[in-house]
């Protein structure tokens, strides 16, 4: 069974920083690997989408990694802002047809 | 706006009332899935359906809950004699899947519907 964690649950860092978000899965047959945005009680926003076969994807100020065969990804985000503040989940798709979530590390960034 | 939209925003009820809940997708999109997301949790997936069929549904959807999709377009999901820990963040999420193994196809979250059972 599919199992994603996500280190650190928290994070609260001043802005300008440059961040490392984590996220592992326990079953690297996966097809791709997504990271979203939650903003508090809102639904969720897609960030970036790794295939399996790809080793990084970049948007903007994030860059996602993605080593299937370690079972691991990163969402690294350069020079944090205030607005970057939110809980950011990273989400397997294996061949279960379906999202697997990890429980996201929320993240505040204060000017 | 053509996102994905969830009605309602909110909901409280008492224990043991029925509530439903309703989702529009994005309109051209032919997988439309949902999810219950709990404080502190991500999301977790309950059902999904491939134009109006369901197709799969995860052991946590109770014989209370109920799905459907009776057009391929819009869905509904119904939870009947709600309990106290019906109470979540109801998810509903849509894609475009071109029939290719592997999921390629990116999911789009609606704003989702709290529900809060007294």
């Amino acid at each position: 069974k599919q199992e994603v964690t996500q280190i650190p649950a928290a994070l609260s860092v001043p802005e300008g920083e440059n961040l490392v978000l984590n996220c592992s899965f326990t079953d690297s047959a996966i097809y791709n690997l997504q990271w979203f945005r939650q903003d508090p009680g809102k639904g969720l926003t897609s960030l970036l989408l790794i295939q399996s076969s790809q080793r990084e994807q970049t948007s903007g100020r994030l860059n996602a990694s993605l080593d299937k065969s370690s079972g691991r990804s990163t969402l690294y985000i350069a020079a944090s802002q205030p607005g970057d503040s939110a809980t950011y989940l990273c989400a397997v798709w294996g061949n279960t047809d379906k999202l697997i979530f990890g429980t996201g590390t929320r993240l505040q960034v204060f000017p | 706006d053509t996102g994905v939209s969830q009605n309602p925003r909110h909901k409280i009820t008492k224990r043991g009332q029925n509530v439903t809940f309703r989702c529009d997708p994005i309109s051209e999109h032919n997988r439309l899935y949902w999810y219950r997301q709990t404080l502190g949790q991500g999301p977790e997936f309950l059902t999904y359906f491939q134009n109006e069929a369901q197709l799969e549904k995860s052991r946590l959807l109770s014989d209370r809950f109920s799905a459907e999709r009776p057009k391929g377009s819009f869905s509904t999901l119904e939870i009947q004699r709600t309990e106290q820990g019906d109470s979540a963040m109801y998810l509903c999420a849509s894609s475009l899947n071109w029939g290719l193994a592997g999921g390629t196809d990116t999911q789009y979250f609606g704003p989702g519907t709290r529900l809060t059972v007294l």
